[in-house]
């Protein structure tokens, strides 16, 4: 099964810009694989930012956007705020199966 | 506004099975693919199976294969997830999650299930 890449660790400061990036092992990451972002704060659930590579929740702040970067999937966040420190999952859509990407663990300093 | 809620996690033993159920409210289930996801202590989250909306097709992640099946019952609007011979590490959290194409996704809470001798 196909292997999802991100960055382990990245970091941004306050009022920064960041991109995090999401590779496939199978190739370039396409609008086919339906890119997700989830966001995850320690002992909170998962919750999905960015959904089909450009689509924000209701909930999902501006300063979040999804897009397509080369030949992998991206998150960029403009304006980093403190709150925003968390890990974020990417997740691609197969022939069938899914997977996620090991998360990249976003520190705001 | 829609809502999915797990249940069925438990402590268990190693070899033993557990049933886990995830209620759909508030959205068209029916229309919707559906998503295990687990995440084991400490670890990432990891995709553990999808099924189509009508129930039709059915994926796993390798290390589930033969063990767990998923199934739905769209009348009830109910998914559920057999795990059959269960390992120490199946160990996590396990979150139910919807899918249809153009629509936002909906995600539980999670359901903890412990395999342990």
């Amino acid at each position: 099964q196909a292997v999802v890449t991100q960055e382990p660790s990245l970091t941004v400061s306050p009022g920064g810009t960041v991109t995090l990036t999401c590779g496939s092992s199978t190739g370039a990451v396409t609008s086919g694989h339906y890119p997700y972002w989830f966001q995850q704060k320690p002992g909170q659930a998962p919750r999905t930012l960015i959904y089909d590579t450009t689509t924000r929740h209701s909930w999902t702040p501006a300063r979040f956007s999804g897009s397509l970067l080369g030949d992998k999937a991206a998150l960029t966040l403009s304006g980093a705020q403190p709150e925003d420190e968390a890990t974020y999952y990417c997740f691609l859509s197969y022939t069938g199966a899914r997977a996620f990407g090991g998360g990249t663990k976003l520190t705001v300093l | 506004q829609g809502q999915l809620v797990e249940s069925g996690g438990g402590v268990v033993q190693p070899g033993r099975s557990l049933r886990l159920s995830c209620a759909a409210s508030g959205f068209s289930f029916k229309d919707c693919g559906m998503h295990w996801v687990r995440q084991a202590p400490g670890k990432g989250l990891e995709w553990v199976a999808v099924i189509w909306y009508d129930g039709n097709n059915k994926y796993y992640v390798d290390s589930v294969k033969g063990r767990f099946s998923v199934s739905r019952d769209n009348s009830k609007q109910m998914l559920y997830l057999q795990m059959n011979n269960l390992r120490v590490e199946d160990t996590g959290v396990y979150y139910c999650g919807s899918e249809r194409r153009g629509y936002r996704d909906y995600w539980g809470q999670g359901t903890r299930v412990t395999v342990s001798s």
